[in-house]
């Protein structure tokens, strides 16, 4: 099985909202990452865990807080956002960054809508 | 520096005809190498990916791509196209052996079928 789970599926939230997304899977995977893809560009990286360790941040706003509560979850919590944010965001795991045919399973993806 | 470039933004093909989308990429070490494929506001669903070994490599749905180190591609093929395989499509090529290179895309190439 290599499924990762993303909920929602939409969200639509105020520039003063607190909101978060989630992200899960159960393949044992110890790397997850964060995309954000806006309509017909290719997926941009935003954070990577390893380990559930925090390893690359894109230059992200802070207003995008990300959190590994365990080696199956990864959250993103979302406040003071503006509409240049809505996009859809992709999850995605893969075994471990450091074996050398790690690939990466991604999530159907949260539609996200800053009004 | 490393780079992937999908010279199609866009192809037509009737239903039935063979398909073919192009992948050329520009890395400095052994690349891995993938083809993705991405329904409209779905996540991305792994079609197949190169490692090492044969260099025409079998993935699901029918596609298959093949490897041309001399020529720095990594085509992606069909025989025989079906409706349903109107998406978008995105190569990528990440670092070989666990090192801690991130996945690098191209822009993506649509397909559109036509009955």
């Amino acid at each position: 099985d290599t499924e990762v789970t993303q909920t929602p599926k939409h969200l639509v939230m105020g520039m003063t909202n607190k909101k978060s997304l989630k992200c899960e899977q159960h393949m044992g995977h110890r790397a997850m990452y964060w995309y954000k893809q806006k309509a017909k560009k290719p997926p941009e990286l935003m954070f990577v865990y390893s380990y559930e360790k925090l390893s690359i941040n894109e230059s992200v706003p802070s207003r995008f807080s990300p959190e590994c509560p365990n080696s199956s979850l990864l959250n993103l919590h979302l406040h003071a956002l503006q509409p240049e944010d809505s996009a859809l965001y992709l999850c995605a795991s893969s075994q471990a960054r450091t074996v050398s045919t790690d690939t990466q399973y991604f999530g159907p993806g949260t539609r996200l809508t800053v009004l | 520096a490393q780079s992937v470039t999908q010279p199609d933004i866009h192809i037509t093909v009737s239903e039935g005809a063979s398909l073919e989308l192009r992948c050329n990429y520009s890395y400095g070490a052994t690349p891995y190498l993938f083809w993705y494929v991405q329904s409209p506001g779905q996540g991305l669903q792994l079609l197949l990916k190169y490692f090492s070994g044969d260099t025409l490599v079998q993935g699901i749905k029918g596609f298959e791509a093949e490897f041309k180190r001399s020529q720095s591609s990594f085509n992606l093929r069909k025989p025989s196209v079906h409706w349903s395989d109107a998406a978008e499509y995105f190569c990528a090529v990440g670092p070989y052996g666990g090192s801690q290179g991130n996945l690098i895309f191209g822009k993506g190439t649509k397909l559109s079928v036509k009955p």
